[in-house]
């Protein structure tokens, strides 16, 4: 049973235009959302947060919208460089006893032309 | 400025060998957390320490024993590999949250692990 998903495996946009990424959780118990950037034989490195409070995080070219009625974040990506070429992971967080622990998507490639 | 360090980077093992995999973090964290990476899968969690001193199973702990040696390091051990562990290992770190903050893990650079 996936708590977080990623329906979209890749994506392929073009340089100077936006990004958008998608991620749909189904636990309404997490109340913190991460965005994780990897690129190839390198760790996953931290891109962006948003706490359920908010609707909107926004730093420099990155952006992130939650939904939370529709359980549904985004990650926008304005504008797009080659540079951001990598698989970007969605990850969730939740209260209580399990505030500890991180529940991930399958990622999204993301290929920018230029 | 190294932060996560995970050794080796790489290793094959026979099926039935052991192997322990390393973790240190310079950033004085309290929370540690081991994951394993297969292709077309997230980052699953295998076990993670909330504190020095603590140790809880994750979503995928069977095959897997892990010690937290004091807050810096924290080793993943193979008793008896098989070639369903082949996998990308990474090792996490973060301050322990806090009621008004959450914090993001940093991770290592991952330890490629191929079992024969």
């Amino acid at each position: 049973d996936q708590q977080v998903k990623q329906n979209s495996p890749s994506l392929s946009v073009q340089e100077g235009r936006i990004s958008i990424l998608n991620c749909d959780y189904t636990n309404s118990m997490f109340d913190y959302f991460l965005w994780y950037k990897k690129y190839p034989a390198e760790g996953p490195t931290f891109l962006i947060s948003i706490s359920s409070i908010k609707d909107k995080n926004e730093d420099g070219r990155f952006t992130v919208f939650l939904n939370k009625s529709a359980k549904h974040l985004s990650l926008h990506i304005v504008p797009s460089q080659p540079g951001d070429s990598a698989v970007y992971f969605c990850a969730a967080k939740g209260s209580g006893g399990s505030n500890y622990k991180l529940t991930f998507g399958k990622g999204t490639l993301l290929t920018v032309n230029p | 400025n190294a932060g996560v360090t995970q050794t080796p980077k790489f290793q094959v093992l026979k099926t039935g060998q052991s192997m322990t995999l390393q973790c240190a973090q310079d950033m004085n964290h309290n929370s540690m957390y081991w994951y394993r990476q297969d292709p077309g899968m997230g980052l699953r969690l295998i076990y993670y320490s909330a504190s020095e001193g603590t140790t809880d199973k994750g979503e995928v702990p069977n095959g897997y024993n892990v010690s937290r040696l004091n807050k810096r390091e924290f080793s993943l051990r193979l008793e008896s590999a098989a070639p369903s562990q082949t996998s990308v290992y990474f090792c996490a770190s973060s301050p322990r949250r806090n009621t008004y903050s959450n914090q993001p893990q940093h991770f290592g650079d991952g330890t490629r692990l191929s079992i024969l």
